[in-house]
């Protein structure tokens, strides 16, 4: 058990939904990443958060957006969704800001989002 | 950019075999290197990283050692067991700018027979 904690575990849905992933950090951990898994791009990097402002941002799409929040948990939302949306998203949450590329980014089990 | 390039799967072992997972990657700067694991219905739990070449990292007997002048972070275990079915990322991290979301390979996914 990492620590790092996501809800929910599953989420179907339509084409053209809106959907919110949350993720819970480590205790302590102040940086929170959000990955696709998808079985044709592989483990992508989407966005990065440090204490509640954006860090990073990988390959996002414009129809998603994430914020975190002064608890630190983190929410990903994914808009006007299409087919291809359906994949694992993880979240991984490490202590400092991602300056120090030493630094081990531990992993939450994912939820599985899956568009019909 | 930077990337990762594994070896592809999936590979198949008897119990008590040598393992080798490739893993090359193209990076600038100094990058840290990882091996996250990924069991059946779970999330990815890191396995071993090395953090500057020649470092060796390891853990539960697999081993991976950051070779610079080949840049590569090949796993190896001695003697795999069914428990290590599972599929293995290698990753990166570090760039110039100092911001490090990892780069990962695309996996490759072991199944160890009895």
């Amino acid at each position: 058990d990492s620590g790092v904690t996501q809800t929910p575990k599953h989420l179907i849905t339509a084409t053209g939904q809106r959907v919110t992933l949350r993720c819970s950090p480590r205790s302590g951990d102040l940086s929170v990443y959000w990955y696709q898994q998808s079985l044709d791009q592989g483990l992508q990097f989407l966005i990065q958060y440090y204490n509640g402002e954006e860090r990073a941002k990988g390959n996002i799409l414009e129809r998603f957006s994430a914020q975190q929040f002064p608890d630190l948990h983190s929410e990903l939302n994914l808009s006007s969704l299409e087919l291809g949306d359906s994949a694992l998203y993880f979240c991984a949450s490490s202590l400092m800001p991602g300056q120090d590329p030493q630094e081990t980014q531990y992993f939450g089990p994912g939820t599985r989002l899956l568009v019909l | 950019g930077n990337s990762v390039t594994q070896m592809e799967g999936p590979v198949t072992l008897s119990e008590e075999a040598f393992l080798t997972i490739n893993c090359t990657y193209t990076a600038t700067g100094y990058p840290s290197l990882f091996w996250y694991v990924q069991y059946p219905g779970e999330g990815l739990q890191l396995l071993l990283k090395a953090t500057k070449a020649d470092d060796k990292g390891s853990n539960k007997g697999f081993e991976a050692t950051y070779r610079k002048e080949t840049t590569s972070f090949h796993l190896e275990k001695g003697s795999v067991q069914v428990s290590d079915s599972a599929v293995y990322f290698c990753a990166l991290s570090g760039t110039y700018s100092g911001n490090t979301p990892l780069v990962f390979g695309k996996g490759t996914r072991l199944s160890v027979i009895a």
